[in-house]
């Protein structure tokens, strides 16, 4: 049964680089036709897509986020890796990593919280 | 680009059928599969719906999803209604540079 857990720490200084590691468990991270996505949600808000990465490391951004993100992904530790630059309080979320497409099959998410 | 919009909230009676809209901004909706999740507060989305129409396992058949090119629009409808069915709903979908796209959320009544 596939499993997604993301780590990384919650609290991040204002100004600084967020970042968060997927580890993916009961499946291979390298199969075909498969992306890896991360995915956050502000406190009482709606879902936003960050971006996304394919095993042999293709990207996709969404494009409000394109210029301080960066998608890795790591295939013999069977994880992917989201950073993001430059945070303010506006990237306080709970951060999920999920498998697509066409469902995504969700981590259990975390929360990161930007102090100032 | 490519938006996905819901309305913000719907409400209904226990029993009763409600439907959720979701429109595209541009394109044909049909060209790319639309999901449908379930979020109760401080719970993971759950998939209802996922390719237009099809239920996962242990789904109730109350919920079902369809699609309208005329009006350009995905619907997750939901029928005897019950209690346990109050939550925020979510349709999401591709756009055609395979970006991942979320209506903003229809926040699902049942009083």
């Amino acid at each position: 049964q596939l499993q997604l857990q993301e780590s990384g720490p919650g609290l991040v200084k204002h100004s600084e680089t967020l970042s968060l590691t997927c580890t993916v468990s009961g499946g291979s991270i390298s199969i075909i036709h498969y992306y890896w996505g991360w995915i956050r949600q502000p406190p009482g808000k709606g879902l936003e897509w960050i971006g996304s990465i394919y095993y042999s490391g293709t990207t996709y951004y969404n494009p409000s986020l394109k210029s301080r993100v960066t998608i890795s992904v790591d295939t013999s530790k069977n994880q992917f890796s989201l950073k993001l630059r430059s945070v303010t309080a506006a990237d306080t979320a709970v951060y999920y990593c999920a498998r697509h497409p066409p469902q995504l099959h969700w981590g259990q998410g975390t929360l990161v919280t930007v102090s100032s | 680009n490519f938006m996905l919009t819901q309305p913000h909230s719907v409400s209904e009676s226990p029993g009763k059928t409600v439907t959720i809209s979701c429109t595209g901004s541009s394109g044909s909706i049909a060209s790319n599969f639309v999901q449908w999740y379930q979020q109760r507060p401080g719970s993971v989305p759950t998939t209802v719906i996922f390719e237009d129409n099809q239920r996962p396992s242990g789904v109730p058949d109350r919920f079902s999803g369809s699609i309208d090119s005329s009006s350009n629009s995905a619907s997750l409808t939901i029928s005897g209604l019950k209690t346990e069915d109050e939550a925020d709903y979510y349709c999401q979908s591709y756009d055609s540079n395979n970006h991942v796209v979320f209506g903003g959320g229809t926040k699902l009544t049942v009083l």
